[in-house]
């Protein structure tokens, strides 16, 4: 039972590049969302999604991008990375109906440095 | 912005004592509210939960207190064990309209159990 696999682990990037952090869920969840983890600030809610087609903005969007063109895969796209993106990421996903739960399944981190 | 302030930043608690880990939050239309806990290399993964309705919650060793005119919720943690030094997170869960939960997360505390 894989949960949620996030690749790579590791990424360094200079200022200016592009890429793309994966997400894929086993798990057929409606939900799936990203978080950015930095020292002292906590987990903060980058994007999310609700289903296939359908993505909304979190607290920090600005510097990304995502889509869902399928119900299993949520990638994250930074456009021209800044040094401000260094941090590690999370992708999160659940039934829509564990609202009540407020459960989040978590993937292992991406963790990105830009130069 | 923080919506959900947590104390203290780091903890250190001697084998067979007590933990314990404040949070406070502003906005009432959280609905939900989980304690989320990380080991060092892995993502975050549900702890315990307890709705607004409910004054306190235990789960083995694991217990939240929940006080709603104040705002304010704990996790106490008792007969701490050297496993459970951990990161902990408090987090309030807002339900989406259309399912699904956005979730707001305090700045995390390190606690160490010291033999």
């Amino acid at each position: 039972n894989a949960g949620v696999t996030q690749t790579p682990k590791f990424q360094v990037l200079k200022t200016g590049q592009s890429m793309t952090l994966q997400c894929a869920q086993d798990m057929n969840h409606e939900y799936m969302s990203w978080y950015r983890q930095d020292p002292g600030m906590g987990l903060r809610l980058i994007h999310y999604s609700v289903g296939a087609g359908i993505t909304d903005q979190g607290e920090v969007p600005n510097g990304y991008n995502v889509s869902r063109s399928t119900t299993e895969d949520f990638p994250l796209r930074l456009l021209s990375a800044a040094p401000s993106q260094t941090s590690v990421y999370f992708c999160a996903s659940s039934y829509l109906m564990s609202g009540l739960t407020g459960e989040l399944f978590f993937g292992e981190g991406s963790r990105l440095t830009v130069l | 912005q923080q919506q959900v302030k947590q104390s203290p930043q780091s903890l250190i608690v001697q084998k067979g004592g007590i933990s314990i880990i404040n949070c406070a939050y502003e906005n009432t239309a959280f609905d939900y509210f989980p304690w989320y806990q990380q080991f060092p290399g892995k993502g975050p993964a549900l702890l315990i939960a307890i709705r607004p309705d409910v004054s306190e919650k235990k789960e083995g060793r694991f217990t939240i207190s929940f006080n709603k005119s104040a705002k304010q919720f704990s996790l106490h943690i008792m007969d701490s064990q050297p496993g459970d030094s951990a990161t902990y997170f408090c987090a309030a869960s807002r339900t989406l309209t259309g399912g699904g939960n956005k979730l707001t997360f305090g700045t995390g505390t390190q606690l160490k159990v010291e033999l």
